[in-house]
């Protein structure tokens, strides 16, 4: 089915380690973003991308790290995880025409212990 | 710096009641104004949206009033509905639709 997908939906690590989150979305959407998700902050934008080998940091970038070698692929790693990292991480994607929404995929909860 | 100020963080609202959630925002370079609802363990769905020209927008029971000298925008749940109960973001997009910028959220509840 076409849509975005996380995984993995739920996720318990330990601090100082790297853990990856993926997303993938078969609309062929040219720009894909991750996000946290925080109680009393809302959403706030980590990463994003305009195109494949296209990055650019959002509004919280430190701590992590994207590739985009395919377009339909935009996975997040944490190098090496911390406690403040927990939160809900949402991936999205959207068509290059400005008139289009962001697309959302249902998450994945991290737990850093 | 929170660039888009959400209000109330939480509303509970009688079955067939209005439910207002406020925004007030500070950069002029937002052009496009979006609303998202989103229900436990799912992530946000566009709902309704406007653009800077236009001083109100209906959908079905949802309206969005825009009032661009205040630098304000507001939605409006007419006749709400059990099934309404979500939490409502806000959003401001500039520079191409690139760069967007959330509110904290509404938690919204309706009781029957």
């Amino acid at each position: 089915d076409a849509g975005i997908t996380q995984s993995p939906r739920y996720k318990i690590t330990e601090t100082g380690r790297q853990v990856t989150l993926m997303c993938h979305q078969t609309w062929s959407h040219s720009y894909m973003f991750w996000y946290r998700q925080d109680l009393g902050h809302g959403l706030r934008l980590i990463y994003y991308s305009a195109a494949a080998d296209i990055t650019d940091k959002g509004e919280v970038p430190d701590g992590y790290v994207v590739s985009r070698s395919k377009t339909e692929n935009f996975p997040l790693t944490l190098e090496s995880a911390t406690r403040s990292q927990t939160s809900v991480y949402f991936c999205a994607s959207r068509n290059r025409d400005s008139n289009q929404p962001q697309h959302f995929g249902d998450g994945t909860r991290l737990s850093i212990l | 710096q929170q660039q888009v100020k959400q209000s109330p963080q939480s509303l509970i609202v009688q079955k067939g009641g209005i439910s207002i959630i406020n925004c007030a925002y500070e950069n002029t370079a937002f052009d496009y104004f979006p609303w998202y609802q989103q229900f436990p363990g799912k992530g946000p769905a566009l709902l309704i949206a406007i653009r800077p020209d236009v001083s109100e927008k209906k959908e079905g029971r949802f309206t969005i009033s825009f009032n661009k000298s205040a630098k304000q925008f507001s939605l409006h749940i007419m006749d709400s509905q059990p099934g309404d109960s979500a939490t409502y973001f806000c959003a401001a997009f500039s520079g191409g639709y690139q760069k967007v910028t959330f509110g904290i959220g509404t938690k919204l509840q309706v009781i029957p």
